[in-house]
């Protein structure tokens, strides 16, 4: 069974810095992968998905399969930045398969 | 377009009660998912609905069941509930399904005492 891990519950950087949120999963085939927001008070939404290729809000991430790795980056860090972030696993496409979702890292960007 | 709406936003039941959520996807949406997030295990897929037929089912006991109309709304139906049912209870939905992004709702908030 495919399994995503966030190694991150909490991470706390100062405005302006850059931020790293890793994502690593373990499936044998070719999954697609997802990041997920959720602001506070708002509902979860997508931020950006790999196959896509897209700068969402200054974030991207890179698919690594040789390191089964989908870490999100964005190289200078807003206050508004500061949400819970979901990476997320489909094995057929979309999700409606059911997407495998990690434990979420809090990000919280300290002025 | 208006969101995807879950009815309640929350609920309390007694152990052995059974609990019946809704959720209406975004107008012109065929596809409906259910998510389970609770603290210790996180966000876990429930099931998945097009036209009306379930695709897609996840790791959990037959008291969790589902169904979809003609109008592409979804229930979701728990039985002899149990305290570890108590969660938040996430309906998502999608154009197709396949390759299109999920639409989250607020999710309804289920509190088994």
């Amino acid at each position: 069974a495919q399994r995503v891990t966030q190694p991150e519950k909490l991470l706390s950087v100062f405005k302006g810095a850059p931020v790293e949120l890793k994502c690593n999963y373990s499936y044998s085939g070719s999954p697609e992968l997802f990041w997920y927001v959720q602001y506070s008070r708002q509902r979860l939404q997508l931020l950006l998905r790999h196959i896509s290729r897209e700068s969402i809000k200054g974030f991207t991430a890179d698919l690594n399969k040789g390191e089964t790795s989908f870490h999100l980056k964005k190289p200078f860090a807003q206050e508004e930045d500061s949400a819970m972030y979901y990476c997320a696993l489909s094995v057929s496409g979309g999700g409606a398969d059911g997407l495998t979702f990690g434990k979420g890292t809090h990000l919280i960007i300290q002025p | 377009k208006a969101g995807v709406t879950q009815t309640p936003r929350y609920l309390i039941k007694t152990r052995g009660q059974q609990v019946t959520l809704s959720c209406s996807p975004i107008s012109g949406h065929r596809s409906v998912s259910w998510y389970q997030q609770t603290p210790g295990q996180g966000l876990q897929f429930l099931f998945e609905y097009f036209s009306e037929t379930q695709r897609n089912k996840g790791n959990f006991p037959g008291r969790f069941s589902g169904r979809q109309f003609s109008n592409s709304r979804s229930e979701m139906n728990v039985s002899t509930l149990e305290l570890g049912d108590s969660a938040l209870y996430l309906c998502a939905s999608s154009s197709s399904g396949t390759g299109a992004p999920l639409h989250f709702g607020n999710g309804t908030r289920l509190t088994v005492t």
